[in-house]
């Protein structure tokens, strides 16, 4: 099994152009979410879903947008990218009642 | 609000040194705790877990308490090797799976 697969791997944009990071998972897992990785900040959720039709946000979800059309795919747009948006972004799936997040490999976006 | 805060980094050892990595919480109730790790251009990966007080979560060689009294989450190895290096997040789970993020611990171990 795949887990749970980013694309791309690496991106690099201007100012104000758009683009989807794309998020897919294998594990049938209901819950996914969006993280972004930054120097010194840890790991801060964008945004995230508890199932297909239902997205909400989390704590840093401005200039973001998301959707979850099937249980497999849970795709992260950026309309108007800022150099802000700079980082790396995870994608991650959970299932259980513990809370475990299962990670993939992450997407490093440059904003010029 | 929910909060984790852990060691700053970053830690340089020796292999077979001992390591202890930091991590204390605030958080109402008693959520799950967790330490994940991430080997360079990798993903997170979860290393250990705790669900309740007292739980000791162990895993490689690793060990975590979940100590309600102090809220600590300490990550412990007796003998760290070359291939531990890596960074170390401690995080909690504030419910409905949305974690809670420490800032992570560099760790460089040395021949």
């Amino acid at each position: 099994n795949a887990g749970v697969t980013q694309t791309p791997k690496f991106q690099v944009l201007k100012t104000g152009q758009s683009m989807t990071l794309q998020c897919a998972q294998d594990m049938n897992h209901e819950y996914m979410s969006w993280y972004r990785q930054d120097p010194g900040m840890g790991l801060r959720l964008i945004h995230y879903s508890v199932g297909a039709g239902i997205t909400d946000q989390g704590e840093v979800p401005n200039g973001y947008n998301v959707s979850r059309s099937t249980t497999e795919d849970f795709p992260l747009r950026l309309l108007s990218a800022a150099p802000s948006q700079t980082s790396v972004y995870f994608c991650a799936t959970a299932t259980g009642v513990t809370g475990e997040l299962f990670f993939g490999e992450g997407s490093r976006l440059t904003v010029l | 609000g929910n909060s984790v805060t852990q060691m700053e980094g970053p830690v340089t050892l020796s292999e077979e040194a001992f390591l202890t990595i930091n991590c204390t919480y605030t958080a109402t109730g008693y959520p799950s705790l967790f330490w994940y790790v991430q080997y360079p251009g990798e993903g997170l990966q979860l290393l250990l877990k705790a669900t309740k007080a007292d739980d000791k979560g162990s895993n490689k060689g690793f060990e975590a308490t979940y100590r309600k009294e102090t809220t600590s989450f300490h990550l412990e190895k007796g003998s760290v090797q070359v291939s531990d290096s890596a960074v170390y997040f401690c995080a909690l789970n504030r419910g409905n799976y949305k974690l809670t993020f420490g800032k992570g611990t560099l760790l460089t171990v040395n021949p």
